[in-house]
C-alpha cells in the first residue's frame, strides 16, 4: 500500500496570505495525484488532478505541483471560503488500492 | 449535473448487516467505474472499494475484504454496497463517488450516508 503523508496537520493563516500544503508518497505515484477540498458537513470537492491540472470551475489561485513522491498545493491569496480541510489522493496503484493523506486543516489565524 | 445520492445508512448492532445504495444521475452511469470511500468521525478519507463500469472487476481495501461486496445495477443507475459482520470500527460516513476514468481520480462525490455500528 502506498502511504500518503500530509504536512502540516493544521495550519493557521490569515486571509490574503499565500499558503503551501505538502503531500509525500511512500513510493512514486508519477503524476497520479489529486487534491480535494472538504468543508464541514460536506463531501470533498476535486481541486487538482494529474498533480497540476485544475478541475473545472476551480479558481486560478489554486495550483498544484510535483511528481514522483513530493507534491504541493498552493493557494496564492487565501479567501474566507478556502478555510477547509485539504486531502491528497494517489490513484496509480494497480490493482486499485487508492489511498488518501490524513488531511491538512486550514484555520483562520 | 452529476448527482450521487446515498441511502441505507443507520444504526446497526455489531455483527449485523447493512446495504447502502447510491442513485446516480447526470452522467452515463454504465460508462464509469464507481467507488465507496468512508470517513470515520474526525478522521481522514479511507478508500473502501471500486467496481468497473460493467461490474466485471471489483477491488476492496484489506479492512473490508471478505465482509463487503460492491455491485451495481446499470439498468437502474444504482451502486450498492452490502456490508456484513459489521464492527464498531466500520462506523463512518460512507461516500459514493464517481471515477473519471481508468487510472484517474474520483471527480464527483455524494453527500454521504452515516453508518453507526453500536450495541
Amino acid at each position: 500500500e502506498i502511504v500518503m503523508t500530509q504536512s502540516p496537520a493544521t495550519l493557521s493563516v490569515s486571509p490574503g496570505e499565500r499558503v503551501t500544503l505538502s503531500c509525500r508518497a511512500s513510493q512514486s505515484v508519477s503524476s497520479n495525484l489529486a487534491w480535494y477540498q472538504q468543508k464541514p458537513g460536506q463531501a470533498p470537492r476535486l481541486l487538482i488532478y494529474g498533480a497540476s491540472t485544475r478541475a473545472t470551475g476551480i479558481p486560478a489561485r489554486f495550483s498544484g505541483s510535483g511528481s514522483g513522491t513530493e507534491f504541493t498545493l498552493t493557494i496564492s491569496s487565501l479567501q474566507s471560503e478556502d478555510f477547509a480541510v485539504y486531502h491528497c489522493h494517489q490513484y496509480i496503484q494497480w490493482p486499485p488500492m487508492y489511498t488518501f493523506g490524513q488531511g491538512t486543516k486550514l484555520e483562520i489565524k | 449535473q452529476v448527482q450521487l445520492v446515498e441511502s441505507g445508512g443507520g444504526v446497526v448492532q455489531p455483527g449485523r448487516s447493512l446495504r447502502l445504495s447510491c442513485a446516480a444521475s447526470g452522467f452515463t452511469f454504465s460508462s464509469y467505474g464507481m467507488h465507496w470511500v468512508r470517513q470515520a468521525p474526525g478522521k481522514g478519507l479511507e478508500w473502501v472499494a471500486v467496481i468497473s463500469f460493467d461490474g466485471s472487476n471489483k477491488y476492496y481495501a484489506d479492512s473490508v475484504k471478505g465482509r463487503c461486496t460492491i455491485y451495481r445495477d446499470n439498468s437502474k443507475n444504482t451502486l450498492f454496497m452490502q456490508m456484513n459482520s459489521l464492527r464498531a470500527e466500520d462506523t463512518a460516513v460512507y461516500y459514493c463517488a464517481k471515477s473519471s476514468g481508468s487510472y484517474a481520480p474520483i471527480d464527483y462525490w455524494g453527500q454521504g450516508a452515516l453508518v453507526t455500528v453500536s450495541s
